[in-house]
């Protein structure tokens, strides 16, 4: 079965800091992985995704991921942190083989302080 | 941009009724999903929907779940008899295809309170 694991519900940061939201993955078969942000209120919204071609991802406002299949890892990084960035960040993986369903990790909060 | 829409935005029911969400995914999309995010809580599958018929179902959809789609932009999860461990946001989204790389676009959700 398929799974993800994001280290820390809670990552506060300065604006203008390093932004850094860790997601492991578990999957038998080679994953499609995703990142989404859900801003207050609102639904989530795709942020990038990888599927298996450039490891290095580049998404949506400032986000980056890398896909690291020896560490089984998927972690987000953006270089700096605005404020307009604090929002719930759910990690997702999806199988290759007629998998019509997502699994989503806990989700990550991200704080960013002025 | 074209975007899932979701009806209404908040529900309040009592315990014992039935609800329907609504949802009009877009509409060159041929896939379609449920999910529920229970507050402070991970989003969890429900419910994958393709040519008319359900493609996968988690345990949490049971008999007390149902899906449809009435005409041809519509899509509704039913609930029959509401708990209060029902109350949760419910997500419906959709995709173009049903091969897992293209990702989902999501609605805005309903919030659900069952008291």
């Amino acid at each position: 079965a398929q799974s993800v694991t994001q280290l820390g519900s809670h990552v506060s940061v300065s604006e203008g800091a390093l932004v850094l939201l860790r997601c492991n993955y578990s999957s038998s078969v080679p994953p499609y992985l995703f990142w989404y942000v859900q801003y207050p209120n609102q639904g989530l919204q795709l942020l990038l995704k990888y599927t298996s071609a450039a490891t290095l991802v580049k998404g949506i406002n400032g986000f980056e991921a890398e896909f690291k299949k020896s560490e089984t890892s998927f972690h987000l990084t953006k270089p700096s942190a605005h404020m307009s960035d604090a929002a719930e960040y759910f990690c997702a993986v999806s199988d290759r083989v007629g998998g019509f369903k997502t699994i989503f990790g806990a989700g990550t909060r991200l704080f960013v302080k002025a | 941009e074209p975007e899932v829409t979701q009806t209404p935005s908040h529900q309040v029911t009592q315990m014992g009724q039935e609800v329907i969400l609504r949802c009009v995914p877009i509409s060159n999309h041929l896939y379609f999903y449920w999910y529920r995010q229970i507050l402070g809580q991970k989003v969890e599958f429900l419910v994958s929907f393709y040519n008319n018929e359900i493609s996968e179902k988690s345990e949490i959809f049971d008999d007390q779940f149902s899906v449809e789609r009435p005409d041809g932009s519509n899509f509704t999860l039913k609930i029959r008899s509401t708990k209060l461990e029902d109350s949760a946001m419910y997500f419906c989204a959709s995709s173009e295809t049903g091969s897992s790389n293209y990702g989902y676009t999501f609605g805005s959700g309903t919030r659900l309170t069952v008291v």
